[in-house]
């Protein structure tokens, strides 16, 4: 059965600096991968989706992931962290038509 | 604004009572999901529906039910509430179960 794994549940970073979330997943078959940022008292917002079409892939807000089938991963970075990134991050995977939910990593960032 | 609109925006009410929450899918989805979101629980698959049939259950309970209407509006049925059903309710839609999801706001529900 397919999983998702966010690995971290609280991450904080420095502005200016590299924003790294990480995700590994278990699917039997080739998945499709997404992340989705909630901003505080907001619903779920699509960051960006892996669809096999290229493993890297770009979206919204600078961010970009990364899809690594030896290592089971889908990370999530962006090389400079804003303020108005501060939120939390949910890694998805589906399978057919199950979507399944990380338990979310929320991110803080420092002035 | 994903285009999925949720009322209301907050509910608050007694344990014991009975509550509906209504959801309005994007224009063209077919799909309508239902999520949980509590701090103990995190983001819990409720329910989905496709075209007015209900497609997967998730870790729903006997208390809650749902249905897509053939506006493909959605109506999730909360019953005999209890202090821990206090959450966030989020709706979601897709063109179809294949494709991304697109959140509403969710609908904060307060039991005292």
């Amino acid at each position: 059965a397919q999983s998702v794994t966010q690995l971290g549940s609280h991450v904080s970073v420095s502005e200016g600096a590299l924003v790294l979330l990480r995700c590994n997943y278990s699917s039997s078959v080739p998945p499709y991968l997404f992340w989705y940022v909630q901003y505080p008292n907001q619903g779920l917002q699509l960051l960006l989706k892996y669809t096999s079409a290229a493993t890297l892939v770009k979206g919204i807000n600078g961010f970009e992931a990364e899809f690594k089938k030896s290592e089971t991963s889908f990370h999530l970075t962006k090389p400079s962290a804003h303020m108005s990134d501060a939120a939390e991050y949910f890694c998805a995977v589906r399978f057919r038509d199950d979507m399944r939910f990380g338990a979310g990593t929320r991110l803080t960032v420092k002035p | 604004d994903s285009g999925v609109t949720q009322t209301p925006k907050h509910l608050i009410t007694a344990t014991g009572q009975r509550v509906t929450l209504r959801c309005s899918p994007r224009s063209g989805d077919l799909s309508v999901y239902w999520y949980q979101q509590s701090l103990d629980q995190g983001l819990q698959f409720l329910i989905q529906y496709y075209n007015g049939e209900e497609r997967a259950k998730g870790n729903i309970l006997e208390r809650f039910s749902a249905q897509q209407f053939p506006d493909l509006h959605s109506e999730l049925n909360l019953s005999s509430l209890e202090l821990g059903d206090s959450a966030l309710y989020f709706c979601a839609s897709s063109v179809d179960p294949s494709n991304e999801q697109y959140f509403g706001p969710g609908t904060r529900l307060t039991v005292t």
